[in-house]
């Protein structure tokens, strides 16, 4: 089935560092990726829409400074978190649909597995 | 925007047993449901979806039933299994046709535990 992969898979850094993720669609080209942020316990809160080739869309609330989003490739989408603080400690998992619905559905969403972000 | 509330948010059986989870949407626009389960540490998984054309879907031990009129849509896990023990999230799409219209949105999640 289509196959999302995502790096680091956990990361701690120093407060007032930047930290990349990445997100590729392994077997499938995707115009547009998800990033979610999920604290414990707690539902996926959609963070933004990485959109190849363009700019992304940040939800209400999200930090465009803070948290930027390149979606270079069909394949390819990196979130960056910019000069993080402990708030930002979080597992980030991005997500990705195959719009020809060649492996699964056309709708349905499929998860990287995650990075669990800490910052000391 | 679209809000998916979830219940209960957590649900605790014995093997065997049936598990039943509730969600309900706002927007009348949504026509595709899909739940994921979430074991600890790991990625959602999609294990079924139903789009606003079709009242129930069933596969294997699982089953969603989508009320359109009331706007809620329903997991049921029958014959329970210890490895069913998870958190699982329904949501709810604004669009099937993809794009910038495209955008899921979670519920809070019920985590499941099933007792041996």
């Amino acid at each position: 089935g289509a196959v999302v992969s995502q790096h680091p898979s956990w990361v701690i850094c120093k407060s007032g560092t930047s930290v990349k993720i990445e997100c590729r669609s392994l077997d499938f080209q995707a115009t547009t990726m998800f990033w979610y942020r999920q604290f414990p316990k707690q539902s996926l809160m959609l963070m933004a829409t990485s959109n190849e080739g363009s700019k992304a869309t940040y939800e209400q609330g999200v930090e465009k400074d803070k948290f930027l989003i390149n979606h270079a490739s069909l394949t390819l989408s990196t979130l960056t978190v910019t000069s993080a603080h402990p708030e930002d400690s979080s597992f980030y998992i991005c997500s990705a649909r195959d719009p020809t619905g060649q492996f699964s559905g056309a709708n349905v969403l499929t998860f990287g597995a995650g990075s669990r972000l800490t910052v000391l | 925007g679209e809000n998916v509330e979830q219940h209960p948010s957590t649900l605790s059986v014995q093997e065997g047993d049936s598990a039943v989870i509730k969600c309900t949407y706002s927007d009348s626009a949504s026509n595709y449901f899909p739940w994921y389960k979430q074991e600890l540490g790991k990625r959602p998984q999609l294990i079924i979806d139903i789009r606003s054309n079709v009242g129930e879907k069933k596969d294997q031990r699982i089953a969603v039933t989508l009320n359109k009129t009331a706007k809620h849509f329903s997991l049921h896990i029958t014959e329970t299994q210890p490895e069913d023990s998870a958190v699982y999230f329904c949501a709810a799409s604004l669009s099937l046709s993809g794009g910038s219209n495209y955008k899921l949105t979670f519920g809070k999640g019920t985590l499941l535990t099933v007792n041996p």
